[in-house]
């Protein structure tokens, strides 16, 4: 069955770089876009990016300079990096697969904490 | 960016009500519209696609509605269940409403 799983660190320093792991099973990147939302505590959801099944990736405007989505199909793996990490960027970090421009299917997330 | 504006922020229900919400874009978006529901701790869930399509496994007591501007979102028959925060999202460019919070009265 399809499922999709973020790992990563949960503790990031201040101006350090993020970087997560979104593992999927049962279906192929070449065939589906991935994307990644993320969550502030008790607060509404914010897409930062999409990796397409052709490898173009798409960016939030809000997180282009500091924002890097990339993958690897043989791992079936996309990953996030994002730089100049504030405490802003504190959340939960979803990757969601892409479904007729829906997101069908969720990862159960990541929580990412900027403090020192 | 398309802001979309989501009303209420919160309701107070009762088991068997009929729910609505309504979701708001700043310009028009066809029917690129989807709606979410998030249960505590749990990931968002796709319910409606494409502004009225009901997701494979949604129960028909969901319903979305609308196009260009303006959509709805209606749960006929509020169940317990049903308790969560609903988050409509355009899909032009991927932008989320804040959230809708359903609670028992």
């Amino acid at each position: 069955q399809v499922q999709l799983k973020e790992s990563g660190p949960g503790l990031v320093q201040p101006s350090q770089t993020l970087s997560l792991t979104c593992t999927v099973s049962g279906f192929s990147l070449t065939s589906y876009s991935v994307h990644w939302v993320r969550q502030h505590s008790g607060k509404s959801l914010e897409w930062m990016g999409r990796m397409w099944s052709d490898g173009d990736t798409s960016y939030n405007s809000a997180f282009t300079s500091r924002l890097s989505i990339s993958r690897d199909t043989s791992k079936s793996q996309v990953f996030l990096k994002m730089n100049s990490l504030q405490t802003e960027d504190t959340g939960t970090y979803y990757c969601a697969r892409n479904w007729d421009w829906a997101l069908d299917y969720w990862g159960q997330g990541v929580m990412v904490t900027v403090s020192s | 960016d398309i802001v979309m504006t989501q009303s209420p922020t919160s309701m107070s229900i009762s088991v068997g009500d009929r729910v609505t919400m309504n979701c708001k874009a700043s310009q028009n978006v066809g029917s690129n519209v989807d709606w979410y529901q998030q249960k505590t701790g749990q990931s968002p869930k796709l319910l409606i696609y494409k502004a009225s399509n009901r997701y494979t496994g949604v129960p028909d007591r969901f319903t979305g509605s609308g196009s260009g501007t303006d959509f709805t979102f209606t749960i006929s028959n509020m169940q317990a269940e049903d308790l969560a925060v609903y988050y409509c999202m355009q899909s032009n460019s991927y932008t989320f409403g804040a959230g809708t919070k359903l609670e028992l009265k």
